[in-house]
């Protein structure tokens, strides 16, 4: 079983849509918790970051983390053309280790 | 400010062949990382340095070696280059542990 599972989509939404995207993990020791987004051919870059259990908001994004159910989500409102990417989950027990998600495919149409 | 470099951008090697992947980082962080992203296998850490003078092995270390030549330099070398070694390659640093910034990434192919 990998240590963390992403449904890897590929996700398609209009314009303006709410898009909800998920990871579960099996690792309890996980304490450290981001989303980043991966546009083609280029490196990750990071969207959100959650230090244990609870939400966090940052404008048109908000990180969920729910540790008692191992699951975590990003929900992205008003969706626009530009968020067409792959979004990665990614988590740590130390802050050291980074253990990633497969990443979901995203494209918003206009 | 360029962040995080990486050279080279493209690579292709036979099997047997070796090659170092530079990666250099200009703010200042301690921590520095090799990543591998395959195709369904996402990002998977291959080697790691918490601080100037220290490694440690990720996840897939075999078939790697690394140098963490100052706090600004993290190299990544492939002795004997493996078709099973074709990925993309990325660096990455963090002053801590909540933000890496990751650099443009290395394609390499082995034949």
């Amino acid at each position: 079983q990998k240590e963390v599972e992403q449904d890897p989509g590929p996700l398609s939404v209009p314009e303006g849509a709410i898009v909800s995207l998920n990871c579960t993990y099996s690792n309890s020791a996980f304490q450290y918790f981001m989303w980043y987004r991966q546009y083609s051919r280029k490196g990750p870059e990071l969207l959100m970051y959650t230090y244990s259990s609870g939400n966090k908001e940052d404008g048109r994004f908000t990180a969920q983390v729910d540790k008692s159910s191992k699951y975590i989500s990003l929900f992205i409102r008003d969706s626009q053309p530009s968020d067409s990417a792959t979004y990665l989950c990614a988590m740590s027990p130390t802050g050291n280790q980074f253990y990633f998600g497969t990443g979901t495919s995203l494209t918003v149409i206009p | 400010n360029a962040g995080v470099t990486q050279t080279p951008k493209f690579q292709v090697l036979k099997t047997g062949q070796s090659m170092t992947l530079q990666c250099a980082q200009d703010m200042n962080h301690n921590s520095m990382y090799w990543y591998r992203q395959d195709p369904g296998m996402g990002l998977r850490l291959i080697y790691y340095s918490a601080s100037e003078g220290t490694t440690d092995k990720g996840e897939v270390p075999n078939g790697y070696n690394v140098s963490r030549l100052n706090k600004r330099e993290f190299s990544l070398r492939l002795e004997s280059a493996a078709p099973s070694q074709t990925s993309v390659y990325f660096c990455a640093s963090s002053r801590l542990a909540d933000t890496q910034y990751f650099g443009p990434g290395t394609r390499l192919t082995v034949l």
